[in-house]
């Protein structure tokens, strides 16, 4: 099993649409977990962190569920600007190697 | 404030020649990283340097080296080009490894034939 996997999609939704990725990872000793967001060709740039109480900023929701082992990612009200790849990063405990997903690829249509 | 910048923005070098790609940040972080992009193989870690004076390899740290020059700068080596490294190399850095997030460089695109 992948350290830290997710779905690479692409999830093509219509612009409006709730739309939700996960994330699992395999270390049960991770401690840090973040979204980021990466535009074509572009570097990546941090989201949000995602907290064990979960955390929400504006139309985008973030928790973390320690028994199963996953992060999620809630996109409520899709706009087309929000079409880009979603990586989760998972530091392990112990580690200083953070470890990337491979990405979610988002498309919003009009 | 740039934040962190890399140097150059793209290079095309010819299979066994040598380069240095720069990074540098303005942020006073503790922590900064060399990553290697690949398509459909995301983000690897290729070296870091969890504070000041300490570099330690990642995940794919053969055919490169790194210097930690100070704080500020960090360097990636590529002693004599292979085509498999042809790939985006991103520079990061971050209060403190581990536990907190990092900020990126706009990367470099390299080429090697």
């Amino acid at each position: 099993r992948k350290e830290v996997e997710q779905d690479p999609g692409p999830f093509n939704v219509p612009e409006g649409a709730t739309v939700a990725f996960n994330c699992t990872y395999s270390n049960s000793a991770s401690q840090s977990f973040f979204w980021y967001r990466q535009d074509c060709r572009k570097e990546p740039k941090l989201l949000m962190s995602v907290y064990s109480s979960g955390n929400e900023d504006g139309r985008f929701t973030a928790q973390l569920n320690r028994a199963s082992q996953y992060i999620s990612l809630l996109i409520r009200d899709s706009k087309l600007s929000d079409s880009a790849t979603y990586l989760c990063v998972v530091n392990k405990g112990g580690s200083y190697i953070p470890t990337f997903g491979r990405g979610t690829s988002l498309i919003v249509h009009p | 404030n740039a934040g962190v910048t890399q140097t150059p923005k793209f290079q095309v070098l010819k299979t066994g020649q040598s380069m240095t790609l720069q990074c540098a940040q303005d942020m006073n972080h503790n922590s900064m990283y060399w990553y290697r992009q690949d398509p459909g193989m995301g983000l690897r870690l290729i070296y870091y340097s969890a504070s000041e004076g300490t570099t330690d390899k990642g995940e794919v740290p053969n055919g490169y080296n790194v210097s930690r020059l100070n704080k500020r700068e960090f360097s990636l080596r590529l002693e004599s080009a292979a085509p498999s490294q042809t790939s985006v190399y991103f520079c990061a850095s971050s209060v403190l490894a581990v536990r907190d997030e990092q900020y990126f460089g706009p990367g470099t695109r390299l080429t090697v034939t």
